[in-house]
């Protein structure tokens, strides 16, 4: 089944210790997204590539990064976590944008900051 | 700024019952609507989207832009339905620029 795998599903990491976050896809999708979502909250875009077109969201704090090596994976890299980034982060994929363009989500990884 | 808002953030009905769940959008250019849902244990998935004018699994949405709003409806609830709904805005300039806006969701649960 063609599908976007994340990561570990649960990590948990120390507060400032860098830690990073997997998704890979066997869509051969163009366009990969990062979302973060807090409890209660909407997912929240932090950034996403478009081929090797690098996008980020004007909030996204510096402390997130991202990598894509190459079509099939993304890295969410969170270079000092604090408290604040514990939440589920979401990957997900399009093969290009706009309303046709459907978005397919990976299943999550929960980061827990200590 | 664009904006999705779902007021309730649970909903409960009983089987066979109508199920609305409200979304209302803000955005100054031509909006393009979507529904999100996420049953237990399993990821978050398209269930419609307004351009397509598409019924899934007995749901229907219609865009109101008079009143900006974005309702989900099905006339008999089913318990398979329980699950968190998201309401999602897509705004764009084309190119590589689209961004997905949701809403913080609301939780729907069928009982029997």
């Amino acid at each position: 089944d063609a599908m976007v795998i994340q990561n570990p599903r649960y990590q948990v990491t120390q507060f400032g210790k860098p830690v990073t976050l997997s998704c890979s896809q066997t869509l051969n999708h163009n366009v990969m997204y990062w979302y973060q979502q807090k409890s209660s909250q909407a997912p929240k875009l932090l950034f996403h590539y478009y081929d090797k077109d690098f996008n980020n969201e004007a909030d996204t704090p510096d402390n997130f990064q991202s990598r894509r090596p190459n079509t099939s994976f993304c890295f969410l890299d969170i270079r000092s976590p604090g408290l604040g980034d514990a939440a589920m982060y979401l990957c997900a994929t399009s093969s290009g944008q706009g309303t046709y363009n459907e978005q397919f989500f990976g299943p999550g990884t929960r980061l827990t900051v200590l | 700024a664009q904006r999705v808002t779902q007021p309730e953030k649970l909903l409960s009905v009983f089987k066979g019952a109508p199920v609305e769940l409200k979304c209302n959008y803000s955005y100054s250019g031509s909006p393009e609507l979507f529904w999100y849902v996420q049953y237990s244990r399993q990821r978050l998935q398209l269930l419609l989207r307004h351009i397509s004018r598409e019924s899934i699994k007995g749901f229907t949405a219609d865009l109101n832009k008079g009143e900006t709003s974005f309702h989900l409806k099905k006339p008999f609830a089913q318990e398979e339905d329980s699950a968190m709904y998201y309401c999602a805005l897509i705004i764009g300039s084309g190119g590589s620029n689209y961004k997905l806006t949701f809403g913080k969701g609301t939780l729907l649960t069928v009982n029997p």
